[in-house]
């Protein structure tokens, strides 16, 4: 399968726990974009990378959120003293800038319950 | 604020029905139309999209009418299936300078057999 992994797909953790998730984009593409989408909600941007380097940064990302893409492949976003509001889904996604409109393809998320 | 507003939020169609889902939009700027679905515990798929230079774009039984005047852009779903059943979102980006998607609230369409 060649499409967007996301490890683990469920992850339930206690509040104040930190919890780190993984996207493996599809290969050939430079674009990666990390998405949380609550309940009856569209997806909302938190971050994306162009190969390593982290280009934009949504206000919804606080100081307790990082994401990294160290050799410009897979991404971890972490969450550090997780709390209750954290639960959603967290989405990954990734395109070829230039080509397609940069169309995005996106992973199945992974699912963060915080007790 | 940047923002688009979808509705309804929720959809039923008997089979071979037309449904219609709507989206309106704030900035004239936006410039890239995308509507995806998603099916439960996926990841949204790209189903069309629309550039504004366009009115009306077709892929399949999928059709997307733009409206730029109005700043409105709709969805409809040719001879729907109970297979369609998914949850739709509207979506956007402010220019092409910005690539991060604002998206709708999303409608979840049913369609009964």
């Amino acid at each position: 399968d060649t499409g967007v992994s996301q490890d683990p797909r469920h992850k339930i953790t206690k509040r104040g726990q930190n919890v780190t998730f993984r996207c493996d984009p599809i290969s050939e593409h430079n674009r990666l974009y990390w998405y949380r989408q609550t309940l009856g909600q569209g997806p909302e941007f938190l971050t994306y990378f162009q190969n390593e380097a982290q280009l934009e940064k949504s206000r919804l990302l606080s100081d307790r959120f990082s994401a990294e893409r160290p050799k410009g492949s897979f991404s971890t976003l972490e969450i550090q003293r997780t709390e209750q509001g954290d639960s959603a889904m967290y989405l990954c996604a990734s395109s070829l800038f230039g080509h397609r409109e940069d169309e995005q393809f996106f992973g199945p998320g992974t699912r963060l319950t915080v007790l | 604020q940047q923002q688009v507003k979808q509705s309804p939020q929720s959809l039923i169609v008997q089979k071979g029905g037309i449904p219609i889902i709507n989206c309106a939009y704030e900035n004239t700027a936006f410039d890239y139309f995308p509507w995806y679905q998603q099916f439960p515990g996926k990841g949204p798929a790209l189903l069309i999209a629309i550039r504004p230079d366009v009115s009306e774009k077709k892929e399949g039984r999928f059709t997307i009418s733009f409206n730029k005047s109005a700043k409105q852009f709709s969805l409809h779903i040719m001879d729907s299936q109970p297979g369609d059943s998914a949850t739709y979102f509207c979506a956007t980006w402010p220019s092409r300078s910005n690539y991060q998607l604002i998206w709708g609230a999303g409608t979840k369409l049913i369609i009964k057999p």
